[in-house]
């Protein structure tokens, strides 16, 4: 099994460009999410899908957009982006039993500067 | 939003030193906590710990929570090189939403 995989790996971006951030995942697992981590403020959420077919808000959403392709893929856009947007993005999933073991697997991340 | 705040932020020590890793939460909805390892690139991940005073141990690692002071500890014995990373723990709130904290950025002097 590859795990959770993500491309880009790196990306540079101009101001107000757009970009889609992909994600795929071969463990069968209903959970997929977004997070950024920027220095000193440790990993934010900025989307989670609990199932295919639906998405919610994490903590960080604005500037973002999201897409639950299907069970394997869940994909970020940036359609206008802006410098307070550099980060490094992982993806990650899970699956969620219900009685407290929902260990989350992250992909590598991808390295953005939007310049 | 419940806030996980982790302490030390940054740790430098001698290799073979035992150190002690600091995770405090809060509580709205708890359901689990979670430690990883990150090194270059993605968190892996070390404990979960659901249950108060049960120790999770991996070789020279090991956690345990206690749910009425609301914190988990992450230990290291004897430690090397290779454990310099940062040390990050998340809550596990309600419905899937993993809260992290700040991270430990820990580092092994030879």
């Amino acid at each position: 099994n590859a795990g959770v995989t993500q491309t880009p790996k790196f990306q540079v971006l101009k101001t107000g460009q757009s970009m889609t951030l992909q994600c795929a995942q071969d463990m069968n697992h209903n959970s997929m999410y977004w997070y950024r981590q920027d220095p000193g403020m440790g990993l934010r959420l900025i989307y989670y899908s609990a199932s295919e077919g639906t998405t919610d808000k994490g903590e960080v959403p604005n500037g973002y957009n999201v897409s639950r392709l299907n069970k394997r893929e869940f994909s970020l856009r940036l359609e206008s982006a802006a410098p307070s947007q550099t980060s490094v993005y992982f993806c990650a999933s899970s699956f969620p039993s219900g009685g407290g073991t929902d260990t989350q697997y992250f992909g590598p991340g991808t390295r953005l500067t939007v310049l | 939003e419940d806030k996980v705040v982790q302490s030390p932020l940054s740790l430098v020590v001698h290799e073979g030193d035992t150190v002690t890793l600091n995770c405090s939460y809060e509580v709205t909805n708890f359901r689990s906590l979670l430690w990883y390892k990150q090194e270059k690139k993605a968190p892996t991940f070390l404990f979960m710990l659901t249950s108060s005073g049960i120790e999770k141990k991996s070789g020279r690692l090991s956690s345990i929570l206690d749910k009425k002071e609301l914190f988990s500890i992450l230990n290291i014995t004897a430690t090397q090189t290779g454990d310099s990373a940062v040390y990050l723990c998340a809550e596990i709130q309600g419905a899937q939403k993993l809260v992290f904290g700040q991270g430990t950025r820990l580092t092994i002097n030879p």
